[in-house]
């Protein structure tokens, strides 16, 4: 089968540093999506990556390593508005995107 | 450029009733998707139009649920009849089409927000 695992919740302080990862198993690999969804908001768009390594963008980071299955969104210099659940989405061997539970994140004074 | 546009917003129904969902894509995106999100949940695609063929809707409930994309525009998704686990999100996103890279990236509406009783 396919399947994205995400951790359920993470909680960082303000300013701080916060690295949320995600591990997929699917049949095909055509690239993958971060997107931030604020609660009762829908989903946005964050990063793609489809090649392996550091995708940089302002305060927020992507990395892919297709080898090992896995995606981490780095974000840095935490602010109260980063709170909201963080999905990571893989395009797969059909080009259906299939999309993890998403990870809440609370960020603390 | 103006976002994906849904109606309603919220919806409130008795099991067993009716309900209807209308989303308008962002002009020139060709392809749309129809989600259900419940809460805690990631989004679950319950299909996917190309312009106005139906590309995925092996997840659509399809004894219950309908969906159209008259003229490749804009989408109706119908629930008949609504059952109590159908309280969810629906979601509308379009992308412009392609399947991968930044064509792929899809843009979502505000969402429906349906609750059953």
């Amino acid at each position: 089968g396919q399947n994205i695992d995400q951790p359920t919740e993470m909680t960082a302080t303000e300013g701080a540093i916060v690295q949320i990862n995600c591990t997929y198993q699917t049949s095909g690999f055509n690239g993958l999506f971060w997107y931030q969804q604020h609660a009762g908001e829908a989903p946005t768009f964050l990063s793609y990556n489809v090649l392996d390594g550091l995708e940089e963008k302002g305060r927020f980071s992507s990395f892919l390593s297709r080898s090992k299955g896995y995606s981490y969104l780095l974000l840095k210099e935490l602010q109260m508005k980063d709170s909201a659940s963080y999905l990571c989405a893989v395009i797969g061997s059909n080009y259906q995107l299939i999309w993890g539970a998403g990870t809440k994140l609370i960020i603390k004074p | 450029e103006a976002g994906v546009a849904q109606s309603p917003r919220y919806k409130i129904i008795e099991k067993r009733q009716s309900v209807a969902f209308w989303c308008n894509p962002i002009s020139g995106h060709a392809t749309l998707y129809w989600y259900q999100q419940i809460l805690g949940q990631g989004p679950k695609l319950l299909i996917q139009f190309q312009n106005n063929g139906v590309v995925d809707d092996s997840q659509l409930p399809k004894d219950r649920f309908s969906a159209e994309r008259l003229k490749g525009v804009d989408s109706t998704l119908k629930i008949q009849p609504a059952k109590l686990e159908d309280s969810a999100v629906y979601l509308c996103a379009s992308s412009l089409g392609g399947v991968r890279g930044p064509s792929y990236e899809q843009y979502f509406g505000p969402g429906t927000r349906l609750t059953v009783t």
